[in-house]
């Protein structure tokens, strides 16, 4: 069974600062998703890492795939308040005919004016 | 272009209660999911079809029902509410490769 874990579930940071967000799998993949979530509303697709090594930047946002870790990061420059959400990793699996993404709990970022 | 649409948006149920919950993608994608998501709890896959007239079940797939007549409608079933299916359901759907799923706008289900 595929685990995702994401840490930490919770960022409080104040505008201007610099923070990381883990998303640690346990099951061999090379594919890993980023989305972000505002309250109330559905999920939108930051990211998609296809490969090891895999470095994809946007704006203030950065994501990085080492599938030898299993792990990516979601990096954050120089915070801005339009930048709080719920932000998830999702891991795809694909064994024994299945095709599947598994998510995270989220990390939900408040960052502080 | 609509991307993924859900319906409806919002319903109470009372416990015992049957409904459909409808997802429709005009993308022409292949594959197709059914979340359901809960507070501190993320997005759990309930069911997904890798083509019309396919189906295969996720991680949490009791209490519930699907199908895939046509291709751009997925179909979720509820059988017999109960209060633990109270939740928020997310549709979405994703081409060939699965490069990337798109998400419908959700339906708030409340099961009373």
């Amino acid at each position: 069974e595929l685990k995702v874990e994401q840490n930490p579930l919770f960022l409080s940071m104040q505008e201007g600062k610099n923070y990381t967000i883990y998303c640690n799998y346990s099951t061999t993949s090379d594919r890993l998703y980023w989305y972000r979530q505002d309250p109330g509303k559905s999920l939108e697709s930051l990211f998609v890492l296809l490969s090891n090594g895999a470095v994809k930047q946007e704006g203030r946002l950065m994501a990085s795939l080492d599938t030898k870790a299993r792990l990516s990061t979601l990096h954050i420059t120089a915070a801005v308040h339009d930048l709080s959400a719920t932000y998830f990793c999702a891991v795809f699996y694909s064994g024994a005919g299945s095709y599947q993404l598994t998510f995270g709990k989220g990390t939900k970022l408040s960052v502080i004016p | 272009n609509a991307g993924v649409t859900q319906t409806p948006k919002f319903r109470v149920l009372k416990t015992g209660q049957s409904m459909t919950l409808l997802c429709a993608q005009d993308m022409n994608h292949e594959y197709m999911y059914w979340y359901r998501q809960d507070p501190g709890m993320g997005l759990r896959l309930i069911h997904y079809s890798v083509g019309e007239g396919t189906t295969a079940k996720g991680e949490v797939p009791d209490g519930y029902n699907v199908s895939r007549l046509k291709k751009q409608n997925f179909l979720l079933g509820l059988e017999s509410a109960a209060p633990s299916q109270t939740s928020v359901y997310f549709c979405a759907s994703s081409g060939q490769g699965m490069r990337e799923q798109f998400f419908g706008p959700g339906t708030r289900l409340t099961v009373l």
